[in-house]
């Protein structure tokens, strides 16, 4: 049972352009979500989070939106750059009742084309 | 300041051979984590270790035991390999077990023929 959905594999955007990543997530108990970006041969990064106290987050050309009764969020990069091209992983967990556990989605595939 | 260090970066087996994959942080993290990357399945936790001295199962410990060696180590063990294990392993490591903030090693890929 995937909790947590990003349904497109993969992404291709002109550089420049605004790049939106989709995820879906299915438990309530969700209450805290965050990005993680990954170049291939490195291991993920932290990116930018969002509470489920808030329905938006920014931190430069990156910004998170949460919708808590559709269960989604999105990330959006403004302007995208080519080394935005990496995988981006959606993750979630439930830190309000102690659970320590990142669920992550299956990833994203941006490409950046210059 | 190397963060999370993982060896080795890729290692070859044949079915029922075992391996420990090692990994160490020098951020002074109190917990430590063990995922495994799939094609289409994200990152699953495998096992991971709260603090110096205790070990819990995660999502997939089936075929995996875990070492926390001190607060820096964090070893996975697989006793009898199975191409079933073949993978991207990461380690992770983060200042305590509910910072939802976790730092990740570069990963070891595994191949079990």
């Amino acid at each position: 049972d995937q909790q947590v959905k990003q349904n497109s594999p993969s992404l291709s955007v002109q550089e420049g352009r605004i790049s939106i990543l989709n995820c879906d997530y299915t438990n309530s108990m969700f209450d805290y979500f965050l990005w993680y970006k990954k170049y291939p041969a490195e291991g993920p990064t932290f990116l930018i989070s969002i509470s489920s106290i808030k329905d938006k987050n920014e931190d430069g050309r990156f910004t998170v939106f949460l919708n808590k009764s559709a269960k989604h969020l999105s990330l959006h990069i403004v302007p995208s750059q080519p080394g935005d091209s990496a995988v981006y992983f959606c993750a979630a967990s439930h830190l309000n009742f102690g659970n320590e556990k990142l669920t992550f989605g299956t990833g994203t595939r941006l490409t950046i084309i210059p | 300041n190397a963060g999370v260090t993982q060896t080795p970066k890729f290692q070859v087996l044949k079915t029922g051979q075992s391996m420990t994959l090692q990994c160490a942080q020098d951020m002074n993290h109190n917990s430590m984590y063990w995922y495994r990357q799939d094609p289409g399945m994200g990152l699953r936790l495998i096992y991971y270790s709260a603090s110096e001295g205790t070990t819990d199962k995660g999502e997939v410990p089936n075929g995996y035991n875990v070492s926390r060696l001190n607060k820096r180590e964090f070893s996975l063990r697989l006793e009898s390999a199975a191409p079933s294990q073949t993978s991207v392993y990461f380690c992770a490591s983060s200042e305590v077990i509910n910072q939802e903030t976790q730092y990740f090693g570069p990963g070891t890929r595994l191949l079990v023929l």
